[in-house]
């Protein structure tokens, strides 16, 4: 299994406040993605890393911010928590471009609900 | 613009008889297309890939899909259901030239169930 380490895994909290959910990985790749998973949607891509310092926003970016400031490291920051902010986020890594192999190595998933 | 259709949200089948999950797909260019498994509580994992060469692709665990560009479709089939592979399964597309690394399109998904 590709080493990354999602956490919280679990986490409850309330409308209004700060939430940060590490992505944490030993595989020295490239790439890095936060997606949301909620029913019927499928994932989604929420922020990306090309590299240190480097992020991209993606399909649904709008109340979230990212940092990287190590390779193995990718944050995912919820400013101001809302209850459409309640899903199960995943991080995910790839060594090439995700366009051109597709193989993305996922975390096990973190559990958000916002009260 | 590239999008990926699951025709079925919800497959039921028998231990030992043949799997099919359904997957329609749309690209403006050649795609690349891929399924992934996610068993309950688990993040997602790579079962196979098509990416122009051979049509027909094999997975892991038994599993196959062929890509069929005259009806934009790249099925998921496996001959016999094992109890393991209840899990859900994801058609995800990729056609975008730009060359940037989030241009990944998900199905909705397909849960699988197999019973007794």
């Amino acid at each position: 299994d590709a080493g990354i380490t999602q956490s919280p895994r679990h986490k409850v909290t309330e409308t209004g406040t700060p939430v940060t959910l590490r992505c944490h990985q030993t595989e020295n790749h490239r790439y890095m993605y936060w997606y949301r998973q909620d029913p019927g949607h499928g994932l989604r891509l929420i922020h990306y890393s090309y590299g240190v310092k480097d992020t991209d926003k993606g399909e649904v970016s709008d109340g979230y911010s990212v940092s990287r400031s190590k390779t193995e490291d990718f944050l995912l920051t919820l400013e101001s928590a809302t209850s459409s902010q309640t899903s199960v986020y995943f991080c995910a890594i790839s060594e090439e471009a995700g366009a051109n192999t597709g193989e993305l190595f996922f975390g096990e998933g973190s559990r958000l609900t916002v009260l | 613009a590239q999008s990926v259709t699951q025709l079925d949200s919800h497959v039921s089948v028998s231990e030992g008889t043949p799997v099919l999950l359904r997957c329609n797909y749309s690209s403006s260019y050649s795609p690349s297309l891929f399924w992934y498994v996610q068993h309950p509580n688990k993040g997602l994992q790579l079962l196979l890939k098509y990416t122009s060469a051979a049509t027909l692709v094999k997975g892991i665990n038994g599993f196959e899909a062929e890509f069929k560009k005259s009806e934009t479709s790249f099925h998921l089939t496996k001959p016999s259901a094992h109890m393991s592979d209840a899990a859900e399964y994801f058609c995800v597309v990729s056609g975008d030239l730009t060359g940037t690394a989030s241009k990944l399109t998900f199905g909705t998904g397909t849960r699988l169930q197999v019973t007794l």
